[in-house]
């Protein structure tokens, strides 16, 4: 069965520090992995895409990283800040004549000053 | 550029009755995905549209029905309303149709409130 799970559900952390969230899947034929950030009220705003040869995303001061063989995902958050509380998405795509996109439950971070 | 807009952006509506949520991609999207949001179930995927034609569809009961027009607005129907819809529905939108590296801007969602 194609799943993905998130880890922590939650955390919390101080402004300025580093963390990572982990996504494991059981998705195939896999085609690619997503990291998305939804402030509450809002729609996702994707931050990575990564397909099966990619190792390492970034987009400032988030890098994702891919390990197809493990079928694991993290998501590192460099020096964090205010803005960064969150709720983040990893979205794992199966191809299989057409797209299917499974989702994680994601994980909410609070950042506190 | 204007981004995705859904309207409306909160409803309330009671069991058995249906509603009907729109949404405008991005201007030259062509890809207009819907998804369903709750926290117990977190995000998941509805139907994808593609010039008008649904290209992929979710495990979803026949009630969620979509549609596209020539102007790639997308509206998404649901009937016979259940109190398990309540839910916030997003769509995003894409230029192309689902791919590697198609990257999906999403709308602020409408709040569906089924009582």
């Amino acid at each position: 069965k194609n799943q993905v799970e998130q880890s922590p559900q939650s955390l919390i952390i101080l402004e300025g520090k580093n963390c990572t969230l982990q996504c494991n899947y059981t998705v195939s034929p896999f085609s690619n992995l997503r990291w998305y950030k939804q402030d509450t009220g809002r729609g996702p705003v994707s931050l990575t895409i990564m397909t099966f040869s990619e190792n390492t995303k970034s987009n400032g001061r988030y890098t994702a990283t891919l390990d197809a063989d493990t079928k694991q995902s993290s998501l590192h958050i460099t020096a964090s800040q205010l803005s960064d509380s969150a709720s983040y998405i990893c979205v794992v795509s199966a191809r299989s004549g057409t797209y299917k996109y499974i989702f994680g439950t994601g994980t909410r971070l609070k950042v506190l000053a | 550029k204007a981004g995705v807009t859904q309207t409306p952006r909160y409803l309330i509506k009671t069991r058995g009755q249906q509603v009907t949520l729109s949404c405008s991609p991005i201007s030259g999207h062509r890809s207009v995905s819907w998804y369903q949001q709750t926290p117990g179930q977190g995000l998941q995927f509805l139907f994808e549209y593609f010039s008008e034609t649904q290209r992929n569809k979710g495990n979803f009961p026949g009630r969620f029905s979509g549609r596209q027009f020539s102007n790639s607005r997308s509206e998404m129907n649901v009937s016979t309303l259940e109190l398990g819809d309540s839910a916030l529905y997003l769509c995003a939108s894409s230029p192309v149709a689902s791919g590697d590296y198609n990257e999906q801007f999403f709308g602020p969602g409408t709040r569906l409130t089924v009582l």
